[in-house]
């Protein structure tokens, strides 16, 4: 059994461009959830995907958007990267059928933006 | 937004037990409080999770009052691994997301 990987694992970009990370989900599990982490502040949820639909939102503008594919693997996508985008990026996966539910993390990927 | 009220920082003994407290004055009947931790900005780690009833697993013990309104994680032996940010979290019951708060950075002192 694999688990959740995520890559790159490290990035840089600069104000204004767009990035693409990507999320492999573990073995068996079809929903895909995506976090935001500030340095010293808990992971912020964006967004989760089920199935290839968008299966829940959390308060983050619309240039963040993703992809969910039918491996169930990932993408986030960010336009027009500000300043404060810069944090480590998560992704975790899980099956979703029921409340019992857990959620695994993959390493993150860090994104400096200048 | 988080649900969950936790201290910012603790210290343990080596070989001694952590007790974590986490409150959620506010959890619903259906909601499952969850136990993650991070280490030095890894992926969060899945420790426990529980409903009503105090739960146990090889990592650690869950502890949750009657009422349901205050949890406490049980590290039973602390090692220096176990240097870390504890995360108490209460999934909604609408949907699966996870709202995390800022945690507890616990440090073990050899």
């Amino acid at each position: 059994e694999t688990g959740v990987t995520q890559s790159p694992t490290h990035l840089i970009k600069t104000r204004g461009q767009q990035v693409t990370l990507r999320c492999s989900s573990q073995s068996g599990h079809n929903t895909v959830s995506w976090y935001q982490q500030a340095l010293g502040q808990g992971p912020q949820f964006i967004f989760q995907y089920y199935r290839e639909e968008e299966n829940g939102r959390g308060n983050f503008p619309p240039r963040f958007s993703g992809l969910q594919f039918p491996n169930y693997s990932s993408e986030l996508n960010v336009n027009a990267l500000e300043l404060d985008d810069s944090a480590l990026y998560l992704c975790a996966s899980s099956d979703s059928g029921g409340e019992r539910e857990t959620q695994y993390f993959g390493p993150g990927t860090r994104l400096l933006v200048l | 937004d988080a649900k969950t009220t936790q201290p910012p920082s603790m210290d343990c003994a080596e070989g001694r037990a952590a007790n974590l407290p986490c409150n959620h004055s506010t959890i619903s009947g259906n909601e499952y409080v969850y136990w993650y931790r991070q280490i030095h900005s890894q992926g969060p780690q899945y420790i426990i999770h529980g409903l009503k009833n105090n739960e146990t697993n090889e990592m650690a013990s869950l502890i949750i009052t009657e009422d349901r309104k205050s949890s406490t994680l049980i590290l039973p032996h602390a090692t220096l691994r176990d240097t870390a940010v504890y995360y108490c979290i209460v999934r909604v019951s609408t949907g699966n997301q996870f709202y995390f708060g800022t945690g507890t950075s616990l440090t073990v002192i050899p």
